[in-house]
């Protein structure tokens, strides 16, 4: 069976530039999460949804970020107008169940805003 | 402050030695998790958590909800234990908050 798969691993940027972030998550996992891992520091949650629908977006900076899982399988994190204080690893991890299972993660995509 | 406080912050880690990891929270959880983040950053699940105990080789993990703590005991240490250990508290199908992790070194002879 075939992990959580992220593109792209890497992604360098000049502040002021777009981004997109893409998640695959194992298939039949109903809640996606989005979590950003700044360097030396614990993943910290962004956005998290439940088949299609956005369950917390409260930590998402909304000017910049937007999140979407349109059929309720892939997902896309975008990040609008990069800043050097978004420097960090974005992680994707999928569980069954809502969430009340096992969290498994992607490899993350290592991004750096210059 | 944290929700997840992880203690220590960083250890050694010698051979054939026992170590343990603990995490307290000050929010309340029904689930914990621990994962352990390796050298290329890939984060792989241990412990999947209700409050009890678990064991799976050398790794003994617990986890008591009503003191708010979980522990990871790691018996015979080997190289290959090395990276950073996170553990991580939700309540039940919610989303997990995670702790700053421990970054396990190894100790060479």
């Amino acid at each position: 069976e075939a992990g959580v798969t992220q593109s792209p691993r890497y992604a360098v940027l000049q502040e002021g530039q777009a981004v997109s972030f893409w998640c695959d998550p194992i298939s039949g996992h109903d809640t996606l999460y989005w979590y950003q891992q700044p360097r030396d520091q614990g993943p910290q949650l962004l956005v998290y949804f439940r088949d299609e629908a956005v369950i917390d977006n409260s930590q998402l900076p909304s000017d910049r970020f937007s999140a979407v899982r349109p059929k309720g399988t892939n997902s896309t994190l975008k990040i609008q107008s990069a800043k050097q204080g978004d420097t960090a690893t974005y992680l994707c991890a999928s569980s069954l169940l809502g969430g009340a299972e096992t969290l498994y993660f992607g490899s993350g995509t290592r991004l750096t805003v210059l | 402050g944290d929700k997840v406080k992880q203690s220590p912050s960083a250890l050694s880690l010698q051979e054939g030695t026992n170590s343990a990891l603990r995490c307290n929270f000050s929010i309340a959880a029904t689930t914990v998790q621990w994962f352990l983040q390796n050298p290329r950053g890939s984060l792989i699940n241990l412990f999947y958590l209700v409050p009890g105990t678990k064991e799976n080789g050398r790794l003994k993990s617990a986890f008591d909800s009503k003191e708010s703590y979980s522990t990871l005991h790691i018996r015979d240490a080997q190289l290959e234990d090395s990276g950073t250990y996170f553990c991580a508290a939700g309540g039940f199908a919610s989303a997990l908050t995670f702790g700053s992790g421990t970054k396990v070194i190894p100790c060479l002879p």
